[in-house]
Formats: C-alpha cells, structure tokens, sequence
C-alpha cells in the first residue's frame, strides 16, 4: 500500500518567494496534518483537516502560511512570502477515523527539506 | 496538563547491548493512547507501536520490546542485540481519547547511538 506522498523531497529558495508543499494522504483516511520539525522547537503540528475540512490552524505562525484541502487525496501548505525563519522540515501525516475515542496513528510522509536563503 | 518526557537526550552503546528508552506521560485522562516512532537519519518518521490505556500487557516485536506500566505512568521502549541500524531518534507519544482532536502530544525524542 501507498504511503503518505509528499513532494518536493527538497526546496531551497530565496526569501520573499512563495513556497508550495504538496500532500497525498494514504487513501481512505479521514485525518491530515502538517507539522513543522526544528532543532530548535521540535515537532510542531501546524493545522489538521479532518474529511478535507480544516478544523484546528492554531499552530499556524503568521498569515503567510496558508493550508488547503480541496479533495481527499491532495493538500497543499503555501508560505508566501517565504523567511530564512521558515527553513525546516515539514512533514504530512494521515489517520484513519475508526470510532470515538481510537486514536489512530498518524502515518507520515518523508517530508519536505526546506531552505530559505 | 498533557505531558511527555524523554529524560534521556542521547544514548550510545555498542552493537549487541541491550538499550532501554524511558518515556514518562502525565495526564488526566483515563483513556488514553500512547506511541513510539522512529527517525532514521534519513529523516523521515516511522510508526512503531499504538498501546491503549487498558492494555498493560507487555509487547514484543522481534528485537523490539515495549513495558508499559500505569502505576508509574511509563512505557519504556527496549531494544535488545542493539543493532547500528537502529542508530535513529526514538520519540514517545500521547494522545487522549477525551481530545476529539486526536492530536499527539510528544516528547522531545532521544538520539540512540549504535557504535559497530
């Protein structure tokens, strides 16, 4: 079975340019999330969808991040415009719902290297 | 408050030692679930082990081996003939049943280190 799918692997790029990260969940799962991963802060979760419907974008930093969700298969973040601060890695995670209270795991993808120069 | 601790920033044994990872919880939830994941170097992030609240038995997989224990709210995490491959970044996690949004709680990751 096909695991989370994110591209690019990497992405370096200047400041000030927009940026797009691109998610493809395990199919038939109800749950996505984006996480940012630092030396500094750890793993942080960034916003989580759940059946393509944002419904927690606490963790966002500022307005230049952005999510979307338009199916059940594809979920992109935009950083625009982009800081050296926002060089890390960013990783997608998905879940499957199977009642109240499961908690499934989240399945990860192998992330996006990110670089801004 | 949620809460998970990795007292243990890094280990380093040699190949073939036994390797124990500490991972301590704090919540208020009586239901609740706990993980392990792995980090290779290569960086991404792998699902070991899901343990419900009322599963205390012990769990084995191959060299793998999990002790969870509510009485001092622990679920260590043991690799026995440590191998260099398991050189990578072990995280614990917790997430609470009561929490509809499922949202993992972690811990800040030990470095194991496998010298040949």
């Amino acid at each position: 079975d096909a695991g989370v799918i994110q591209s690019p692997r990497h992405e370096v790029t200047e400041m000030g340019q927009e940026v797009t990260l691109r998610c493809k969940p395990i199919s038939g799962h109800d749950y996505l999330f984006w996480y940012r991963q630092t030396m500094m802060r750890g793993l942080e979760l960034l916003i989580y969808f759940n059946n393509n419907v944002p419904i927690d974008d606490s963790g966002m930093p500022e307005d230049r991040f952005s999510a979307k969700m338009p199916n059940a298969s594809f979920s992109t973040l935009k950083i625009q415009p982009s800081e050296p601060r926002d060089s890390a890695v960013y990783f997608c995670a998905s879940s499957l719902y199977r009642g109240e209270g499961s908690n499934q795991p989240q399945h990860f993808g192998d992330g996006t290297r990110l670089s801004i120069l | 408050a949620q809460k998970v601790t990795q007292a243990q920033t890094e280990i380093s044994v040699v190949e073939k030692e036994d390797v124990t990872l500490d991972c301590v919880y704090e919540t208020r939830d009586t239901t609740y679930y706990l993980f392990w994941y792995k980090q290779p170097p290569s960086g991404e992030l792998v699902f070991l082990i899901r343990r419900n609240s009322f599963d205390e038995q012990n769990e084995i997989s191959g060299r793998y081996s999990w002790n969870f224990q509510k009485s001092t709210s622990s679920f260590n995490f043991t690799i026995t003939a440590s191998q260099v491959v398991d050189s990578a970044v072990y995280f614990c996690a917790l997430s609470e049943a009561m929490d509809s949004n499922y949202q993992l709680i972690w811990g800040a990751g030990t470095k194991l280190i496998i010298k040949p």
